[in-house]
């Protein structure tokens, strides 16, 4: 009963390195979401997925690409990390319609950028 | 555009007293509410939601939430708070319509249990 795996679990990059975050869920659900979070700012959408084949920004999307490679997966890419993007991330993903839109988040992924 | 907003950062409270943290949000439609909690080094985990009906849901570990239109507030209370309790609470909005429906997050309320 695995619902939202993310890899790794904690990473440490230099200034200017890149690095994918792996999502994955078993759920069947067709929306994914990438969240950060920092203290006291809650979390913050990143970037989701409504269904597979389709990505769209969300509130903090700069420094970030995503792929939504199927069904199950979608992933969070840093091109060029910066300090400021040091953070904990989340991936959710939820089933949408009239009375769902409930949302199962993963155990996050610990970033630090030197 | 939705907010939510926790104006408790930080509560702290005795093991057996009764627990209140507020939520207030923002939004020109129903709201699709939720309360989540946040064990240390942890994901979120669904405590309760309201989507529409029943003002007062119940959620899990003896948890509930009063839906209050017109204080535009989703406050979730427990009569009896446990050790086990203390953890950090979001409480988070979803848009209504079919898109995006992604949740719109409060800053989070840390709950302290004193012995």
């Amino acid at each position: 009963n695995a619902g939202v795996t993310q890899t790794p679990k904690f990473q440490v990059l230099k200034t200017g390195q890149s690095m994918t975050l792996q999502c994955a869920q078993d759920m069947n659900h067709n929306s994914m979401y990438w969240y950060r979070q920092d203290p006291g700012m809650g979390l913050r959408l990143i970037y989701y997925s409504a269904s597979e084949g389709t990505t769209d920004k969300g509130e903090v999307p700069n420094g970030y690409n995503v792929s939504r490679l199927n069904k199950r997966e979608f992933s969070l890419r840093l091109e060029s990390a910066a300090p400021s993007q040091t953070s904990v991330y989340f991936c959710a993903s939820s089933e949408v319609g009239r009375k769902q839109n409930i949302q199962y988040f993963g155990a996050g992924t610990r970033l630090s950028v030197l | 555009a939705q907010s939510v907003t926790q104006p408790d950062i930080h509560i702290t409270v005795s093991e057996g007293a009764s627990l209140e943290l507020r939520c207030n949000y923002s939004y020109g439609a129903t709201p699709y509410l939720f309360w989540y909690v946040q064990s240390p080094g942890q994901g979120l985990q669904l405590l309760l939601k309201y989507f529409s009906g029943d003002t007062l849901v119940q959620g899990i570990k003896g948890f509930e939430a009063e839906f209050k239109r017109s204080q535009s507030s989703f406050n979730l209370r427990k009569p009896s708070v446990h050790w086990s309790d203390a953890a950090e609470y979001f409480c988070a909005v979803a848009s209504g319509d079919t898109g995006r429906r992604a949740l719109t997050f409060g800053s989070g309320t840390r709950l302290q249990v004193q012995p």
